[in-house]
């Protein structure tokens, strides 16, 4: 089966650095892409991975590791307005994005 | 990144209803539309995938008779949903795919259904 493993709730201090993990399992991968969904609105892209490394984009940095089915997204300096839930979504290879639930990121002062 | 929008932002029905949202791709041709409902603290659920001109693919589990998916024009896929009942009730998102290298699907703000 396809299923996504990420830690359902974290908190962070203002402008502290924050490391969110995904596991996955999917028939088939054809990348890697984090979502950051606010509360009330649709989710919004952030990065996709499909070699192994790591790719940075300003102060959010993805990671990915195929063999291990592994993924996490790094948050730096980070700011009230980055509390939301964060969505790691593979996608198969019929190239259908798998969702999980995200994780809840929970900023403080 | 591509700009997709959906109306009506909320709506409230009565139970038995019928409710039509559209979702709308501003600045590029979507040949490829998916339309998911979210319930509060749940992940996205794909319901179907919408690609113009023809018909839906629907999910496992998604009634095709109650969710009803036009996708008639190259820019515009529509959701009704039929007879609707207060289970219904969700946040419903429509997304379109990407038109560069990437995969990535863009999301319209969605529609928060309230079926009384």
């Amino acid at each position: 089966g396809q299923n996504i493993d990420q830690p359902t709730e974290m908190t962070a201090t203002e402008g502290a650095i924050v490391q969110i993990n995904c596991t996955y399992q999917t028939s088939g991968f054809n990348g890697l892409f984090w979502y950051q969904q606010h509360a009330g609105e649709a989710p919004t892209f952030l990065s996709y991975n499909v070699l192994d490394g790591l790719e940075e984009k300003g102060r959010f940095s993805s990671f990915l590791s195929r063999s291990k089915g592994y993924s996490y997204l790094l948050l730096k300096e980070l700011q009230m307005k980055d509390s939301a839930s964060y969505l790691c979504a593979p996608m198969d290879s019929n190239y259908q994005l798998i969702w999980g639930a995200g994780t809840k990121l929970i900023i403080k002062p | 990144g591509a700009v997709v929008s959906q109306h009506p932002s909320w709506v409230i029905c009565k139970s038995g209803t019928s409710v039509k949202i559209e979702c709308r791709s501003l600045d590029f041709q979507a040949t490829t539309m998916f339309w998911y409902r979210q319930f509060p603290k749940q992940s996205l659920m794909l319901m179907a995938t919408s690609n113009e001109g023809s018909k839906a693919t629907y999910e496992q589990g998604v009634e095709k008779d109650k969710f009803l998916i036009n996708h008639a024009s190259l820019t515009l896929s529509t959701l009704t949903v039929t007879s609707a009942h207060p289970e219904d009730s969700s946040f419903y998102i429509c997304s379109s795919k990407g038109h560069g290298d990437l995969d990535e699907q863009f999301f319209g703000p969605g529609t928060r259904l309230t079926v009384l």
